[in-house]
């Protein structure tokens, strides 16, 4: 099945910086990328999403790029925030196959120093 | 918009017994998956729904099972409730119809004492 792997597990940057977080996955078959932003407590909240078919995508300070070759995808936050201190979540999946789950990196927890 | 709702949010258990999940995912929403997130862990994926149907299965314990409603709400029910079950559990939903963006719940708090 599908292993997505992420790192770094945690990440201190000065406000203003950016912050890039890096994700492999296994199954070459995967089709889907999305990224979850989650605050303690609460629930995933998607903030970006690829697909296979695209190389890069960027919404305001957020861009993800994706190497299907390599199987390597990427989240880069630009001009970081004070609220965007949270932990992230790479994901993969099959997208449009019959059992299409998203399977979930183990998280970076990104804090924004003042 | 309507979003995926999920009762009870907060459910304290004594260990060996039973609790039930509830998930109502977004309408015309088609599947409705099944995820445990320990503390500091990543979401864990546990079962998904297709059309009420199982569709896939991950690492669910046999002591849990879950089912898909004609009306699309799921239910999550775990028997023989141990301490390692307290955890929070999301239901989320998605539809192959569009864009298949899954969609998660604010998930139900499960204390097992």
């Amino acid at each position: 099945g599908e292993n997505v792997e992420q790192h770094p597990s945690t990440l201190s940057v000065q406000e203003g910086d950016s912050a890039v977080i890096k994700c492999t996955y296994s199954d070459s078959a995967s089709n889907y990328f999305p990224w979850y932003k989650q605050e303690l407590g609460k629930r995933p909240q998607l903030i970006i999403d690829i697909r296979s078919n695209v190389g890069e995508k960027k919404d305001q300070r957020i861009a993800v790029t994706l190497n299907k070759t390599a199987k390597h995808f990427s989240l880069h936050i630009t001009e970081t925030q004070p609220e965007d201190s949270a932990v992230y979540f790479c994901a993969a999946s099959t997208g449009y196959s019959s059992a299409s789950k998203i399977i979930f990196g183990s998280g970076t927890r990104l804090s924004i120093r003042p | 918009a309507a979003g995926v709702i999920q009762s009870p949010r907060h459910l304290i258990k004594e260990k060996r017994e039973t609790a039930t999940l509830k998930c109502y995912p977004i309408p015309r929403h088609d599947t409705v998956y099944w995820y445990q997130q320990g503390p500091g862990q990543d979401p864990q994926f546990l079962i998904s729904f297709y059309e009420k149907m199982q569709s896939d299965k991950g690492s669910i314990p046999d002591r849990f099972s879950a089912q898909q409603f004609s009306d699309y709400h799921s239910e999550l029910n775990m028997s023989s409730l141990e301490l390692g079950d307290s955890a929070l559990y999301f239901c989320a939903s998605s539809t192959r119809r569009g864009a298949n963006t899954i969609y998660f719940g604010e998930g139900s708090w499960l204390t097992v004492v």
